[in-house]
């Protein structure tokens, strides 16, 4: 069965300080993985993907995620933060070709 | 970049009332989705729809729930019979085939059922 565990529903940083939002998929073959950002009222933008090509995945904004097989991982990574970045993100998971489970989301909260 | 847009952003309806949720998907995209998200929920999927009908639906998506693409460019969501259980986040997304994983999504319709 397909599964995604976010394991932190609440982050909080201070502006300019790494951030490190994590993810832990269930799979039975190397999945395709995902990073969507949920900013207040606003859609869902996706962020960055793993398609099994590099296991070091850049994205928009800095951001960046590591595919980690052995730990069946996907955390997302920002050496800096900043204001604007204060959001919801969600770690998807592709099962199936067609159906994307989302993670319960991490709130990362931005402090000046 | 091309965007999927629903209305309305926000539907206040009536228990027992029947809803309809508006999308355009982007024009050239072959596959549309329903998800929704309860307060504080995850993100949950309902339906998926390709070449004209449902592809693969949730537990979630009982007989209330109906999906159609009228007319080659909107994709709606009815809500035959809705319940307090229904208000959420309804998202509407699409993608344009198989082999493009990216998945795009519209800002959502916040449905409220008093």
């Amino acid at each position: 069965a397909q599964s995604v565990t976010q394991l932190d529903s609440h982050v909080s940083v201070s502006e300019g300080t790494p951030v490190l939002l994590r993810c832990n998929y269930s799979s039975s073959y190397s999945p395709s993985l995902f990073w969507y950002v949920q900013h207040p009222n606003k859609g869902l933008q996706l962020l960055l993907k793993y398609t099994s090509a590099a296991t070091l995945v850049k994205g928009i904004n800095g951001f960046e995620a590591e595919f980690k097989k052995s730990e069946t991982s996907f955390h997302l990574t920002k050496p800096s933060a900043h204001m604007s970045d204060a959001a919801e993100y969600f770690c998807v998971c592709l099962y199936n070709f067609n159906k994307f489970y989302f993670g319960s989301g991490t709130k990362l909260n931005v402090k000046p | 970049e091309p965007e999927v847009t629903q209305t309305p952003s926000h539907q206040v309806t009536q228990m027992g009332q029947e809803v309809i949720l508006h999308c355009v998907p982007i024009s050239n995209h072959l596959y549309f989705y329903w998800y929704r998200q309860i307060l504080g929920q995850k993100v949950e999927f309902l339906v998926s729809f390709y070449n004209n009908e449902i592809s693969e639906k949730s537990e979630i998506f009982d007989d209330q729930f109906s999906v159609e693409r009228p007319d080659g460019s909107n994709f709606t969501l009815k809500i035959r019979s809705t319940k307090l259980e229904d208000s959420a986040m309804y998202f509407c997304a699409s993608r344009p085939g198989q082999g493009v994983e990216k998945l795009f999504f519209g800002s959502g319709t916040q449905l409220s059922v008093l």
